[in-house]
C-alpha cells in the first residue's frame, strides 16, 4: 500500500505559486520523501527528495514539517509545461518506490 | 549525460507471443528497476537489478522475467502474452547500492517506457 495521500487533483494560475500538499503519517525516521512528476506519455521525471530539512533546487522547493508526517512540493512559478500528475512517494524496506495515485495539476492561463 | 534509454518506444503483438524490451542506464548506475504502468493500477513494481542480480521482484507471474548484463544494461521478458499486459513498460536507473552510506537514498531515474500493445 502506498505510503502516502495526496489529492487527486489541483489547478494553479500560471505564474503563481503551486503548493502541492502529501500527508506521510506513516513513514519511517530514516526514511526519505521523493517526489516525481509525469507528463502524458512520457516517464516519470525525478523533481527532489528530502528526508528532514527543507530541499531547494532548480526544478522546485520541499517543505517537510518538524513531525515529518507531510509536506508540500512548491513550484515557485508554474508554467503551462508543469500541467503533470505529481507523485510524493516513500520507499519500502527493500529501497523500492511506492506509487500512489499522485495529484493531477493543471496549470491554466 | 545520457538519460535512460529504453527500446523500443512502440510495439505491437498478439496473444501468445512473447517480447523482449531493452534499457540501457544513466551512465555509472548499476540499479535498475522495471515497473509495469496502467490506467487501472498506476505503476506497478516489476523487478530489480544490482550488478547482475535480482534483488527484489514484485507480485508478478512467472511470464515475466529480466536480467541484467555485465554492462548494467537490462532487458525483461514477458512470455505468452495476455491482452491484459498492454502497459507502458518503465525503466529506472539508479546510483543506489546496498547498505548504508551516501548512496542509500539516491533518486530513480525513468526512461520514457515502452508502450506494448497486445492486439
Amino acid at each position: 500500500d502506498a505510503k502516502t495521500t495526496q489529492p487527486p487533483s489541483m489547478d494553479c494560475a500560471e505564474g503563481r505559486a503551486a503548493n502541492l500538499p502529501c500527508n506521510h503519517s506513516t513513514i519511517s525516521g530514516n526514511e526519505y520523501v521523493y517526489w516525481y512528476r509525469q507528463i502524458h506519455s512520457q516517464g516519470p521525471q525525478y523533481i527532489i527528495h528530502g528526508l528532514k530539512n527543507n530541499e531547494t533546487n532548480e526544478m522546485a522547493s520541499l517543505i517537510i514539517t518538524e513531525d515529518r508526517k507531510s509536506s508540500t512540493l512548491i513550484l515557485p512559478h508554474a508554467t503551462l509545461r508543469d500541467t503533470a500528475v505529481y507523485y510524493c512517494i516513500g520507499m519500502d524496506s527493500n529501497y523500492q518506490l511506492i506509487w500512489g495515485a499522485g495529484t493531477k495539476l493543471i496549470i491554466k492561463p | 549525460k545520457a538519460g535512460v534509454t529504453q527500446t523500443p518506444r512502440y510495439l505491437i503483438k498478439t496473444r501468445g507471443q512473447q517480447v523482449t524490451l531493452s534499457c540501457s542506464p544513466i551512465s555509472g548506475h548499476r540499479s535498475v528497476s522495471w515497473y509495469q504502468q496502467t490506467p487501472g493500477q498506476g505503476l506497478q513494481f516489476l523487478f530489480e537489478y544490482f550488478s547482475e542480480t535480482q534483488r527484489n521482484k514484485g507480485n508478478f507471474p512467472g511470464r515475466f522475467s529480466g536480467r541484467q548484463f555485465s554492462n548494467s544494461r537490462s532487458e525483461m521478458n514477458v512470455s505468452t502474452l495476455e491482452l491484459g499486459d498492454s502497459a507502458l513498460y518503465l525503466c529506472a536507473s539508479s546510483l543506489w547500492s546496498p547498505g548504508r552510506g551516501a548512496y542509500s537514498n539516491q533518486p530513480q531515474h525513468f526512461g520514457d517506457g515502452t508502450r506494448l500493445s497486445i492486439l
